[in-house]
């Protein structure tokens, strides 16, 4: 079935060092991309999105990389943060609907 | 409160009880929308209202299910007979208008049945 899934399940980093999340999506036809992030006991914070027409989009620490031609998605986290300890949710969404298609998630452990 | 409402936070019943979950989203968002989370997993689709109309309920399990957002702000999601299986995270977000995926989500309500 179309479904939008990750990798890694969870991802342990060194503070200060770079972290890069992955994302495989299966529908083809999907055109926009979303990253969240859910800390423990909250909802799921909006990070930064990214839409077909582009491959690369930076945000302040972030940077959300598309590649169309596998179907892949990643978000990179600059000089990883203990606040950034959270797990972290690829979202896709078509013809800019309202409805969001969630993967299962990665959990970023940050060590000190 | 800027953000998302969302009450109860945490509400136990026992099988076969009705339930309603409660969402308050930011002021001047047309659009509300609520999810389920079960643990481990991301947020599943249940149900779309653009202002007071639901506009996609396509996401709600069954007829036991039901959300209204009667005055186009506030919306109520109930749940009939409740079943173990409904025991989940229900988040409830809002948006500026549809179209985004810049959803605002409230921090959930925490649903167990027994």
């Amino acid at each position: 079935g179309e479904s939008v899934g990750l990798h890694l399940p969870t991802l342990s980093v060194q503070e200060g060092d770079n972290s890069i999340i992955n994302c495989a999506y299966s529908n083809s036809a999907s055109d926009y991309f979303i990253w969240y992030k859910q800390e423990s006991g909250k909802g799921p914070q909006f990070i930064i999105d990214i839409r077909s027409n582009m491959d690369k989009r930076q945000g302040q620490r972030v940077t959300v990389l598309l590649n169309k031609t596998v179907k892949h998605l990643s978000l990179q986290i600059a000089a990883t943060q203990p606040g950034d300890s959270a797990v972290y949710f690829c979202a896709e969404n078509r013809d800019s609907s309202y409805k969001l298609i969630f993967g299962s998630g990665t959990r970023l452990l940050v060590r000190p | 409160g800027a953000g998302v409402s969302q009450t109860p936070s945490n509400k136990v019943t026992e099988k076969g009880k009705y339930v309603e979950l409660r969402c308050d989203p930011i002021s001047g968002h047309t659009a509300l929308y609520w999810y389920r989370q079960s643990l481990g997993q991301g947020p599943e689709f249940l149900i779309y209202f653009q202002g007071t109309g639901a506009a996609d309920d396509s996401g709600l399990p069954n007829d036991r299910f039901f959300a209204v957002r009667p005055e186009g702000s506030v919306s109520t999601l109930k749940i009939q007979r409740t079943e173990r299986g409904d025991s989940a995270v229900y988040l409830c977000a809002s948006s500026l208008t549809s179209g985004t995926g810049m959803l605002f989500f409230g921090e959930g309500s925490r649903l167990t049945v027994l």
